[in-house]
């Protein structure tokens, strides 16, 4: 059964960075796509960015300047930074595996953990 | 503004059927799979639909999808109170190099 379960402060002051990780537990880190997608309150779904096993990334245009991933195999882990955040970026950040060559299909996602950028 | 739109709501009584839409262009939906997803409140999505017509295991039949040119539709039979939640569109976009959603629908079953 695969898990993937993230974790990370649930309050970061603005300018500052947010740091998130996400543990993946069942089923194989290596052969998919690793993924971070965000929902502010009330609002839509935004993909941020993905990684694969070979650390190769993709991000959302509209944040790639403020946005890394990484990813630690021997973890089971991967990782989201955003720097520089406003109160925009508040919202549920999900992580979420994805098939390899079939970028949007998302098949399991974590239970989400909210971060609030407040002063 | 999402790149694909589909409508903010639809409602529906219990035992019919609905369709969401969402429409695109020839850099997203017109070259590429749709997936669809369910949002219960206050849960994470789940994978409704993928490569725009197939279900997951466990989706039950109810739910089915469709692409003909630039637009997707997912639709729902035999409604039930339980399927009231919000839905959403997914693709990628061959010009952005990104994934894309759309915006979302809210689905009520009265």
């Amino acid at each position: 059964q695969v898990q993937l379960q993230e974790s990370g402060p649930g309050l970061v002051k603005p300018s500052e960075t947010l740091s998130l990780t996400c543990t993946v537990s069942g089923g194989s880190i290596s052969i998919y796509l690793w993924n971070w997608i965000r929902q502010p309150p009330g609002k839509g779904l935004e993909w941020i960015g993905s990684i694969d096993n070979s650390g190769s990334t993709n991000y959302n245009p509209s944040l790639k300047s403020r946005v890394t991933m990484s990813l630690d195999t021997s973890k089971r882990q991967f990782s989201l930074r955003l720097n520089s955040v406003t109160t925009a970026d508040t919202a549920m950040y999900y992580c979420v595996r994805a098939i390899p060559h079939f970028e949007s299909r998302f098949d399991y996602w974590g239970q989400g953990i909210l971060v609030t950028v407040s002063s | 503004q999402s790149i694909l739109t589909q409508p903010p709501s639809v409602s529906a009584a219990p035992g019919q059927r609905v369709t969401i839409s969402c429409s695109g262009s020839y850099s997203n939906i017109g070259n590429n799979y749709v997936s669809w997803y369910q949002q219960l409140p206050r849960t994470a999505p789940k994978l409704l639909i993928y490569d725009s017509n197939k279900r997951p295991s466990g989706i039950p039949d109810r739910f089915s999808g469709s692409k003909s040119g630039t637009s997707a539709t997912l639709g729902i039979t035999g409604l039930q109170t339980g399927d009231g939640a919000g839905y959403y569109c997914a693709t990628w976009d061959n010009s952005l190099s990104s994934v894309i959603f759309g915006g979302g629908t809210n689905l009520t079953v009265l």
